[in-house]
């Protein structure tokens, strides 16, 4: 099994519904994020949490909200999906330190 | 915000020749990390660097803190290494400022 899971890998979706996107790992690691990746532009962040308790705004947070179930578990949630939020998204964890990030295989979510 | 600079943006190259892959940065970090994005959309961290150079296989990094910049080396470079290669800086695993990568395809 990979060490971050994200589920669905797919998923087409209509304007104004709502969906959750959802990570998982077994890396052990406190720090989860998502990203999400727009061609032409690098991966911008749009939530982070250090832990269970604590969740942080990135940079372009509005239209999502996230939930970390866990300390291996964190979604995230479009309210009401527009054609805009159709990009590439991915999870990523981290341990702090000198140790680097592990990604999921991202997301594919298109809003039409 | 620390802006993160690529170059080049596309690279083309036979197989077996020497890559180097750019990245500059404005702003003062404390560890810069080196991802290679597959065609397939999968990324993997390559290295993460505060200073110096490290190696792991034909992968070499290079940091120059006080230049702020950054290079990527893949010696005998061979049809796999095709894929996007990204730069991104920051203080530890937070927060990081991602390049736009560089496109590396090469040739048989």
């Amino acid at each position: 099994d990979a060490d971050v899971t994200q589920t669905p890998r797919n998923r087409i979706t209509k304007t104004g519904k709502r969906i959750m996107l959802e990570c998982s790992q077994t890396k052990g690691h406190d720090r989860m994020y998502w990203y999400r990746q727009d061609p032409g532009l690098g991966l911008r962040l749009i939530y982070y949490s250090f832990d269970v308790k604590d969740i942080n705004k990135g940079e372009i947070s509005d239209g999502y909200s996230v939930s970390r179930q866990a300390q291996a578990k964190f979604s995230l949630s479009l309210e009401s999906a527009i054609p805009n939020q159709t990009a590439l998204y991915f999870c990523a964890t981290g341990s702090g330190g000198d140790y680097g990030y592990t990604f999921g295989s991202g997301t594919r979510l298109t809003v039409v | 915000k620390n802006e993160v600079e690529q170059s080049p943006q596309n690279l083309t190259a036979q197989e077996g020749e020497f890559i180097t892959i750019n990245c500059s940065y404005s702003v003062g970090i404390s560890a810069l990390h080196w991802l290679q994005q597959h065609p397939g959309g999968g990324i993997v961290s390559l290295f993460m660097l505060s200073s110096g150079k490290k190696k792991h296989g034909r992968l070499i990094a290079t940091i120059n803190i006080q230049e702020k910049h950054s290079s990527l080396h893949i010696t005998a470079s061979h049809p796999r290494d095709s894929a996007v290669y990204i730069c991104a800086v920051g203080f530890g695993n937070e927060k990081l400022t991602f390049g736009t990568g560089t496109r590396l395809t090469i040739i048989p």
